[in-house]
């Protein structure tokens, strides 16, 4: 597709379920990033996959929550054992290696736990 | 390490007004990009403006520009002749010109709430 795409749009789970968040980046694109944005707030950085490079997994803000990205092209996320105050928004963007384009991003998956 | 620091949380102009959105970095780096997104209450991140640091000239895009200032490393954003599908989170962000290795991300501000008031 012509832009970044994320699904599903909205998440609806229960405490302590697993969930996988998925992102297509645009198709070319090197850098994949992942974002979490509560409500009103700012984003979070969550992780950064840079082409064949180890991904910075810094963001990650527990062992619950994981990233792969296959064939340097589709990235899923994933929460373990999901707790509440893990909804949020959660956006992907993807950009190419070089700096003078800028990052798209999805539309983000609304995750709501109950 | 890069950082980005917008200092208004939240910021309220009138329909009409000239509002500007400041934002200033820090870098040792000499050639960058720097950004402007907009997110309106979609959710979807747009950009609105985007600025390389080798040049001077101030970026313009309508009713939207820049005060970029190298040297203070300051990158604030004027918008003139507000309207009302202004109102969104706005956000700054800083990239490098030749990311090379996974330290080499996007820097993103806490952003800017602004709302354009009837």
């Amino acid at each position: 597709g012509a832009g970044v795409s994320q699904s599903p749009s909205n998440k609806v789970t229960e405490k302590g379920k697993d969930v996988e968040l998925r992102c297509d980046p645009i198709s070319g694109h090197t850098a994949l990033y992942w974002y979490r944005q509560s409500l009103g707030q700012g984003l979070e950085f969550l992780i950064y996959f840079q082409g064949n490079s180890a991904p910075d997994k810094s963001g990650l803000p527990s062992d619950r929550f994981s990233a792969e990205r296959t064939g340097g092209s589709v990235s899923t996320l994933t929460i373990q054992r999901t707790q509440q105050e893990d909804s949020a928004v959660y956006l992907c963007a993807s950009s190419l290696r070089q700096g003078n384009t800028e990052a798209f991003f999805g539309q983000g998956t609304r995750l709501t736990v109950v | 390490a890069q950082t980005v620091t917008q200092s208004q949380p939240e910021m309220s102009v009138q329909e009409a007004e000239t509002v500007t959105l400041s934002c200033t970095y820090d870098t040792s780096e000499n050639n960058y990009y720097l950004f402007w997104y907009k997110q309106p209450p979609s959710r979807q991140m747009i950009l609105v403006i985007r600025q390389e640091a080798y040049k001077q000239q101030n970026a313009t895009e309508n009713r939207f520009s820049v005060n970029f200032q190298k040297a203070a490393k300051s990158f604030s954003l004027k918008i003139s002749d507000s309207q009302l599908g202004d109102t969104a989170m706005y956000f700054c962000a800083f990239m490098k010109h030749l990311p090379m290795n996974r330290d080499d991300k996007i820097i993103f501000g806490k952003g800017t709430r602004l709302h354009i008031l009837p």
